[in-house]
């Protein structure tokens, strides 16, 4: 049982916008930043946002991060074939002392 | 360019100990904390550890808590994990990663990871 709760799935055509949620508390997302993943089949996981809502160089602006009390959400907007895959938010738990990951959400394009 | 290799998995017997390696290159290693995560089969991804750029703070995920040791060698640009005690539950891909941001001593060191390694297979079989 992860202490950041994600969707376990979502799915959308070519072209759509989906979202997704991570649930947390005021030990985790409450107080600190959210970080988001992309983990593609075969590949490493790489960090789409930061600090909530911002994107390292390279990522597209397609993909975008919100924050709201103890949730965060991804949007990706645009969706392409190549975005099918696992997404993970994070952050840092003040009563766990340490760092924490969603469960992930599997992205399936139609 | 940057880059973090890891080395040292394995396959091992329940309570058997290993120690992983992670050898940077690219960057001015010293200036960085460093994590690793971890992805069990079928599983998603679980923080395990990180430590600071001095290697003087030091966390831990609770389920590696009192089993597992971070360390670092700034002078070999090189972070390590000693695993010991090693159970089924072990068994997974081990990454290292490195924080977005150098420079220096921060709380929280969030999984903050802009740079990751392409991973080591530890399995942990009877």
């Amino acid at each position: 049982q992860s202490v950041l709760t994600q969707s376990p799935s979502v799915s959308g055509t070519p072209g759509q916008r989906v979202s997704m949620s991570c649930f947390g508390s005021n030990s985790n997302i409450g107080i600190f930043y959210v970080y988001w993943y992309q983990h593609l089949p075969g590949a490493v996981p790489k960090l789409l946002i930061y600090k909530d809502n911002l994107r390292p160089s390279g990522v597209p602006d397609r993909f975008s991060g919100s924050k709201s009390g103890t949730s965060a959400s991804l949007a990706i907007s645009g969706l392409r074939s190549e975005d099918e895959g696992d997404y993970y938010c994070a952050a840092w738990d003040d009563s766990l002392r340490g760092g924490v990951f969603g469960g992930g959400t599997k992205l399936t394009v139609l | 360019q940057v880059q973090l290799v890891e080395s040292g998995g394995g396959v091992v017997q329940p309570g058997e100990s290993l120690r992983l390696s992670c050898a940077a290159s690219g960057f001015t290693f010293r200036s960085y904390s460093l994590h690793w995560v971890r992805q069990a089969p079928g599983k998603g991804l679980e923080w395990v550890s990180v430590i600071s750029y001095s290697g003087a703070s030091l966390f831990y995920g609770d389920s590696v808590k009192g089993r597992f040791t971070v360390s670092r060698d700034n002078s070999k640009n090189t972070l390590y994990l000693q695993m010991n005690s090693l159970t089924t539950e072990d068994t997974a891909v081990y990454y290292c990663a490195r924080h977005r941001e150098g420079g220096g001593y921060y709380y929280p060191p969030s999984p903050d990871l802009s740079v990751w390694g392409q991973g080591t297979q530890v399995t942990v079989f009877s």
